[in-house]
């Protein structure tokens, strides 16, 4: 079992660069999330799929920011263009979403994000 | 609204310690509870739960409590080794707003030195 696969695990960018965070979530799972840790303000999410169709996209912080997920297995956070106030941890994160339960998410290793 | 509140760290012990983190939720409906671990350089990792009032999950040597009367879930063990140093995030999923959707703590930082 590979585990929730995320690419770059390091990026580091010039201010106005455009940004594409990867993920492929575990096989099976279809639910997956998109979270940023930082220092200052914790573990935010961002964004969250059902299915491959947004639910909850309303910790997006600005149309900045933009996430798609055109089949089960691949998601993309873009950033264009990008901040140095958005210099984080970003991890992505999978999950078996039953419904009228909680479910496991199981998260990636993250990619650390550093603009300039 | 959600929220989870953590005692702040760092905190340090040594080897064999008795650890206690505490948490604090305030929710609007009947939350689930959870206890997830980073070490470091890794992403997060569920490490013990619990769904109803006064149940209790255990993990690895951790265990927390479901205390609904005093709205807490803190997190204990009675002797703590180095390789316990991550960060412990308390954190809550409520019915109410999605299961799916989870609140997390701010984190707090465990050292443990031999």
């Amino acid at each position: 079992d590979a585990g929730v696969i995320q690419s770059p695990r390091h990026e580091v960018t010039e201010m106005g660069q455009e940004v594409t965070l990867r993920c492929k979530p575990i096989s099976g799972h279809n639910s997956l999330f998109w979270y940023r840790q930082t220092m200052m303000r914790g573990l935010e999410l961002l964004i969250y799929f059902n299915n491959n169709v947004p639910i909850d996209d309303s910790g997006m912080p600005e149309d900045r920011f933009s996430a798609k997920m055109p089949n089960a297995s691949f998601s993309t956070l873009k950033i264009q263009p990008s901040e140095p106030r958005d210099s984080a941890v970003y991890f992505c994160a999978s999950s078996f979403s039953s419904g009228g339960q909680y479910n496991e998410q199981f998260f990636g290793p993250g990619t650390r994000l550093t603009v300039l | 609204g959600n929220s989870v509140t953590q005692m702040e760290g760092p905190v340090t012990l040594s080897e064999e310690a008795f650890l206690t983190i505490n948490c604090t939720y305030t929710a609007t409906g009947y939350p689930s509870l959870f206890w997830y671990v980073q070490y470091p350089g890794e992403g997060l990792q569920l490490l013990l739960k619990a769904t109803k009032a006064d149940d209790k999950g255990s993990n690895k040597g951790f265990e927390a409590t479901y205390r609904k009367e005093t709205t807490s879930f803190h997190l204990e063990k009675g002797s703590v080794q180095v390789s316990d140093s991550a960060v412990y995030f308390c954190a809550l999923s409520d019915s109410t707003t999605s299961y799916d959707k989870v609140i997390f703590g701010p984190g707090t930082s465990l050292s443990v030195i031999p």
